[in-house]
């Protein structure tokens, strides 16, 4: 069954220090992912997104996602966080019908 | 273009009452979901509907049910609450070609239900 596994539930990062993600994903089809952000108290924002292509994909606020076929691999980094990164950060994979989502890591960073 | 809509934004309901989650979108897209939000778990989906006319299972559709009216609205339907559905609901669309992977899904702002 399609799952995906974020490995951090809570980051705590000081301002400034960079920032990766870990999203590890079971599939075996073509897939596309997806890295969303939450900020408190606001709905869910897509941050970036590979479909094919140049497997290091830019998104918003600077964040990027490398894929990495061969490991199911899909991290998000970030060379220096802000204080206003601090958010929830969810993982998808997209098949064919739906869609399953990691179950989020919090990212708090300090100032 | 308001982009996905969903009504009401807070609930709160006594055990064994029903209620409905309605849901819009008005970017024509054949895919919607429902999903909830809970601590620690992350989203999960609960049902989704392809494209107009069919709807199918997610991960956890038990004590829900669904009804894709038309392109645009997708309700989700408590027919009994209980405490354990006490959770914050999202629903989602996007585009969807059979035998294709494509399409970014666009969220709904949540709709914040307590069973009491």
């Amino acid at each position: 069954a399609q799952s995906v596994s974020q490995h951090n539930h809570h980051v705590i990062l000081s301002e400034a220090a960079s920032l990766e993600l870990g999203c590890n994903y079971s599939y075996g089809g073509t897939v596309n992912l997806f890295w969303y952000v939450q900020y408190p108290g606001q709905h869910l924002q897509l941050l970036l997104k590979y479909f094919s292509g140049d497997p290091l994909v830019k998104g918003i606020k600077g964040f990027e996602a490398e894929f990495i076929k061969s490991k199911f691999s899909f991290n998000l980094r970030k060379p220096s966080v802000q204080w206003s990164d601090t958010a929830e950060y969810f993982c998808a994979v997209k098949g064919n019908n739906d869609m399953r989502f990691g179950a989020g890591t919090r990212l708090t960073v300090k100032p | 273009n308001a982009g996905v809509t969903q009504n009401p934004k807070f609930q709160v309901l006594k055990t064994g009452q029903s209620m409905t989650l309605q849901c819009a979108q008005d970017m024509n897209h054949n895919s919607m979901y429902w999903y909830r939000q809970d601590p620690g778990m992350g989203l999960r989906l609960i049902y989704y509907s392809a494209s107009e006319g069919t709807t199918d299972k997610g991960e956890v559709p038990n004590g829900y049910n669904v009804s894709r009216l038309n392109k645009r609205e997708f309700s989700l339907r408590l027919e009994s609450a209980a405490p354990s559905q006490t959770s914050v609901y999202f629903c989602a669309s996007s585009e969807y070609h059979p035998g294709q992977a494509l399409g970014t899904i666009y969220f709904g702002e949540g709709s914040w239900l307590t069973v009491v």
